[in-house]
């Protein structure tokens, strides 16, 4: 059964700080990779999607890694603004799309203004 | 607005009540998810549409809750006989192939 871990669960710095969110899955036979952000009492929005057979991915001030092998992935936040205050999300699809998602439980990120 | 929509936004409800939620996706994806999420907790899936088939239901999705999606347009969830446990975030998602796409989810609140 896959598993995803995020560390860490919670997260404060000040604003205009590089930082890293970590996520470990337990599987490495997975499909996608998704980073999602939620805002309190709100649905998901899509940050980033790394296919199985990509190293990372970019928008914006935000990069994502996926290392497969090693069943690691990273969402790096370049120069941190306080509307970035929000829980991350990190899921992973190990089947071709009939088994859904598989989440962490996030990591609660405020920046401080 | 284009995205994933649902309804409603909150419910509460009193225990044994039935309650039935409604999601439309976007309107070409063909892939259509509901997920549970409760405090402090990612989402967990409970159950995969492919067009107007559902093709997969987790082991959480109790015999007390149904989901359908007529025609493969929206889809609706219903629990019968609600229970204090089954207050969460409801969300929807819907997927042209890979990338999902969520809904701004429902409130359920069990009294």
């Amino acid at each position: 059964k896959q598993e995803v871990t995020q560390i860490p669960a919670a997260l404060s710095v000040p604003e205009g700080e590089n930082l890293v969110l970590n996520c470990s899955f337990t599987d490495s036979a997975i499909y996608n990779l998704q980073w999602f952000r939620q805002d309190p009492g709100k649905g998901l929005t899509s940050l980033l999607l790394i296919q199985s057979s990509q190293r990372e991915q970019t928008s914006g001030r935000l990069n994502a890694s996926l290392d497969k092998s090693s069943g690691r992935s990273t969402l790096y936040i370049a120069a941190s603004q306080p509307g970035d205050s929000a829980t991350y999300l990190c899921a992973v699809h190990s089947g071709g799309g009939a088994d859904g998602l598989t989440f962490g439980k996030g990591t609660h990120l405020i920046i401080q203004p | 607005d284009t995205g994933v929509s649902q309804d409603p936004r909150h419910k509460i409800t009193k225990r044994g009540q039935n309650v039935t939620f409604r999601c439309d996706p976007i309107s070409e994806h063909n892939r259509l998810y509901w997920y549970r999420q409760t405090l402090g907790q990612g989402p967990e899936f409970l159950t995969y549409f492919q067009n107007e088939a559902q093709l997969e239901k987790s082991r959480l999705l109790s015999d007390r809750f149904s989901a359908e999606r007529p025609k493969g347009s929206f889809s609706t969830l219903e629990i019968q006989r609600t229970e204090q446990g089954d207050s969460a975030m409801y969300l929807c998602a819907s997927s042209p192939r890979t990338e999902a796409f969520f809904g701004q989810g429902t409130r359920l609140t069990v009294v």
